[in-house]
């Protein structure tokens, strides 16, 4: 089965608000974390990744989170802007393995 | 741009046809990849190219061949898909090897079969 998922398929946020995006996965052995960014009809680009020795990472307007208790990552988004209407993918690996990657979450922005 | 480019955009073929998707990366990486793209589905890894060497193989069907004449460059060679083939067929590359580090994606191929 799939270790890796989103709790929602759908985010609609609204212009200048912060946006969170969820993520949870099953293998307690991943030790790698990356969130990628897919617009309509692009490839994923990355955003952030996060390793297991790591609770928080930020970028530029980008966090992640990462609770390896229950098993969560997050990719915070502040001020969003319409320009981040995308999908977004997480991902987890162990080692030296592939990346296995969640379904998706679409972000829609609201002007 | 990501530095890995696609070609064609897009491609037609009928179930008896042979056609083939090519992938080269600009970034003087050793690991190249193919994934198939769904929709409503995860990110599917078809194969791992790691330094020309193939390391990886998720069971997928012969009438995909994969080729990787040199760590810049990534063939798909298809013959005789099914209409469930169709999707979008992304390419990537990463630094590290197989498996390790960031992968950088192209923008990808939309396949339909007919």
């Amino acid at each position: 089965g799939e270790s890796v998922g989103l709790h929602l398929p759908t985010l609609s946020v609204q212009e200048g608000d912060n946006s969170i995006i969820n993520c949870a996965y099953s293998n307690s052995a991943s030790d790698y974390f990356i969130w990628y960014k897919q617009e309509s009809g692009k490839g994923p680009q990355f955003i952030i990744d996060i390793r297991s020795n790591m609770d928080k990472r930020q970028g530029q307007r980008v966090t992640v989170l990462l609770n390896k208790t229950v098993k969560h990552l997050s990719l915070q988004i502040a001020a969003t802007q319409p320009g981040d209407s995308a999908v977004y993918f997480c991902a987890e690996r162990v080692g030296n393995t592939p990346l296995v990657f969640g379904k998706g979450t679409r972000l829609s922005v609201i002007a | 741009e990501t530095g890995v480019t696609q070609t064609p955009r897009h491609l037609v073929m009928g179930m008896t046809n042979k056609k083939s998707l090519k992938c080269e990366q600009h970034l003087g990486h050793n690991a190249m990849y193919w994934y198939k793209q769904s929709a409503k589905k995860p990110l599917e890894l078809m194969f791992v190219y790691n330094f020309k060497e193939q390391t990886e193989n998720n069971s997928v069907p012969s009438r995909f061949s994969p080729e990787c004449p040199n760590s810049s460059h990534l063939f798909l060679h298809l013959h005789t898909l099914q209409p469930e083939d169709s999707a979008l067929y992304l390419c990537a590359s990463s630094q590290e090897g197989a498996g390790g580090g960031e992968q950088f994606f192209g923008p990808g191929t939309r396949l339909t079969v007919l």
